[in-house]
């Protein structure tokens, strides 16, 4: 059984770039949620995905926007980045209830 | 809307206990997690508690839930170097218990 991958692991972008972050699920599961984790916080819900559908939403604006392909992995896109996006960004899978499983997170520098 | 708080450090000798506190703010959370974060890591489940429970214990852990002050707290016996990290509580915003509001961390030190 695979754990939860994520790509790339480091990224540095310029300002008003726009970027696509990667997740591949933990075997078995078909939900997928990702988090943002600014530097010294705890991390932030931006979205969940189901069965290629969102299925909810955090308070982050219209610019992030993700996918979800019919093997359960997933995308993050972020358009017209900001520097406040440099970040960890986590992505998480879960059966449709339960615990989730973290991946080492990508590491966005927005310059 | 939900809130979740933790103490920002901790710091312990090896052996003894480690009590980590959270508050949170929403009463319909059906599950309260434990992760831990090594530097430069993803976050790794500790554990969880439902919210009809009052604790639970998986080896060196402890989970106590107070439901009526929306207090958790996790202790971590016989505390060791490795268990060096930061600790974020976080609270379920779903019934399915897998979209979370996470705290600000609490960043524990062992000290040999």
């Amino acid at each position: 059984e695979t754990g939860v991958t994520q790509s790339p692991t480091h990224l540095i972008k310029t300002r008003g770039q726009q970027v696509t972050l990667r997740c591949s699920s933990q075997s078995g599961h078909n939900t997928v949620s990702w988090y943002q984790q600014a530097l010294g916080q705890g991390p932030q819900f931006i979205f969940q995905y189901y069965r290629e559908e969102e299925n909810g939403r955090g308070n982050f604006p219209p610019r992030f926007s993700g996918l979800q392909f019919p093997n359960y992995s997933s995308e993050l896109n972020v358009n017209a980045l900001e520097l406040d996006d440099s970040a960890l960004y986590l992505c998480a899978s879960s059966d449709r209830v339960g615990t989730q499983y973290f991946g080492p997170g990508t590491r966005l520098l927005v310059l | 809307g939900e809130d979740v708080e933790q103490s920002l450090f901790l710091s312990v000798r090896e052996g003894d206990s480690s009590v980590i506190n959270c508050t949170y703010t929403d009463s319909s959370s059906t599950y309260l997690y434990w992760y831990k974060q090594e530097p430069g890591a993803g976050l790794q489940l500790l554990t969880y508690i439902f919210s009809n429970m009052d604790m639970k214990q998986d080896q060196r852990l402890t989970v106590l839930l107070n439901k009526k002050d929306k207090h958790l707290s996790l202790r971590i016996a016989d505390t060791q170097t490795g268990d060096s990290a930061i600790y974020f509580c976080a609270e379920s915003i779903n019934d399915a218990g897998n979209m979370l509001t996470f705290g600000g961390g609490t960043r524990l030190m062992v000290k040999p």
